[in-house]
């Protein structure tokens, strides 16, 4: 149990364009989900946090109009990167947590390259 | 000084020793105590989970927390070329976020 699914593993774009990661809770209800990044070698950078139905709450030094976080409903978030550029090229991470956060099942990852 | 310290490794170790994975910590205020694998450009998958101190054993994992020290510990036994992993400590206060560690870079030779 407690599988959580994100797509695409692997995104190619061109600088200035827009992409969508998605994140799926399969088989549980995630009352709160995260978004991480990781830098090569690096541990994980908390992004931004969301609850179903609310606004997300952005770490500081985080651009909450580049990275945009929706979570819809208890199984589904989406992080848009918009308008991205090269220096956004990351490893993206998306975590599901049926409680408020102590125990997080995370999805296999999103390497996104920015031309 | 970082909340989570943790040695980045890397540790090499031949098959079959007995590993010892460790975390310090700053915050008096945690309570819940994660340890996560991550395999290269995969996502973190949770291996244990503790609360307060004390031990967990689940097959050749065991995590051991001592609080009164700000010290946990990952030991996983008959080491496999399989556990060749990056190994994240996490750890928790009131349940809201995560804290990690750096982690630690583990390679079990054949």
């Amino acid at each position: 149990g407690a599988v959580v699914s994100q797509h695409p593993s692997w995104v190619i774009c061109k600088s200035g364009t827009s992409v969508k990661i998605e994140c799926r809770s399969l088989d549980f209800q995630a009352t709160t989900m995260f978004w991480y990044r990781q830098f090569p070698k690096q541990s994980l950078m908390l992004m931004a946090t969301s609850n179903e139905g609310s606004k997300a709450t952005y770490e500081q030094g985080v651009e909450k109009d580049k990275f945009l976080i929706n979570h819809a409903s208890l199984t589904l978030s989406t992080l848009t990167v918009t308008s991205a550029h090269p220096e956004d090229s990351s490893f993206y991470i998306c975590s599901a947590s049926p409680g408020q956060g102590t125990i997080q099942y995370f999805g296999a990852g999103t390497r996104l390259s920015v031309l | 000084q970082k909340e989570v310290e943790q040695d980045p490794g890397p540790l090499s170790v031949p098959e079959g020793a007995i590993v010892s994975l460790n975390c310090t910590y700053s915050n008096s205020a945690f309570q819940y105590f994660m340890w996560y694998r991550q395999y290269s450009r995969k996502g973190p998958e949770l291996l244990m989970y503790t609360y307060s101190s004390g031990n967990k054993e689940d097959g050749r994992f065991t995590a051991q927390v001592d609080k009164s020290s700000k010290y946990i510990s990952l030991f996983i036994r008959d080491s496999q070329p399989s556990d060749s992993a990056t190994y994240l400590c996490a750890m928790s206060d009131s349940g809201y976020a995560l804290n990690f560690g750096k982690g630690t870079s583990l390679l079990v030779t054949p």
